[in-house]
């Protein structure tokens, strides 16, 4: 099967640094990743798309300075967050899609928990 | 734009009984929608796609572009269906995916 991971699993950090999260596709290429962001007992909300080569595409109201996007090979994009706030604690979700296939699939990570003081 | 609909937060069934969650969806062009799973403590999963018509551990959901709907049904729960279940539809060239609320589904023995 398709295995995207994620690193770290769980981050603390102090207000006003950056944090930075990776996602790797594990034995797929993913031209295509995706981050999401999900708060307790609530449902997965995109951020952004992240595309291999080329700038993230962010959804309305994500700020792109803040949370910064990489998608540097086909196997791995990172997401950091620039000067964290408290209010940016939140379990942050990345999947990637499989190249070549037909079906519009996903596969996802096991989430990142961001715990900002 | 795009949404996908779960009316239900929270299922609760017995064992034994039919299961249907719920989803609606609205959106402009030809959808692509999929249920994901979520079971404790564990990722994200695929639990099954439209496309493909099929029935994976006894689920099985039938797009109905009349009603605009994709409910995911089961004819006996089982202890362990017990999850959060995400209706998703899959949209645009880089495949976009807009997910429902969720709706815990809570099997009771």
């Amino acid at each position: 099967g398709a295995v995207v991971s994620q690193h770290p699993s769980r981050v603390i950090c102090k207000s006003g640094t950056s944090v930075k999260i990776e996602c790797r596709s594990l034995d797929f290429q993913a031209t295509t990743m995706f981050w999401y962001r999900q708060f307790p007992k609530q449902s997965l909300m995109l951020m952004a798309t992240s595309n291999e080569g080329s700038k993230a595409t962010y959804e309305q109201g994500v700020e792109k300075d803040k949370f910064l996007i990489n998608h540097a090979s086909l196997t791995l994009s990172t997401l950091t967050v620039t000067s964290a706030h408290p209010e940016d604690s939140s379990f942050y979700i990345c999947s990637a899609r499989r190249q070549g296939v037909t079906y519009n699939e996903q596969f996802f990570g096991p989430g990142t928990r961001l715990t900002v003081l | 734009a795009q949404r996908v609909t779960q009316p239900e937060k929270l299922l609760s069934v017995f064992k034994g009984a039919p299961v249907e969650l719920k989803c609606n969806y609205s959106y402009s062009g030809s959808p692509e929608l999929f249920w994901y799973v979520q079971y404790s403590r564990q990722r994200l999963q695929l639990l099954l796609r439209h496309i493909s018509r099929e029935s994976i551990k006894g689920f099985t959901a039938d797009l109905n572009k009349g009603e605009t709907s994709f409910h995911l049904k089961k004819p006996f729960a089982q202890e362990e269906d017990s999850a959060m279940y995400y209706c998703a539809l899959h949209s645009g060239g880089y495949q976009k995916v807009t997910f429902g609320t969720g709706t815990k589904l809570q099997v009771i023995p």
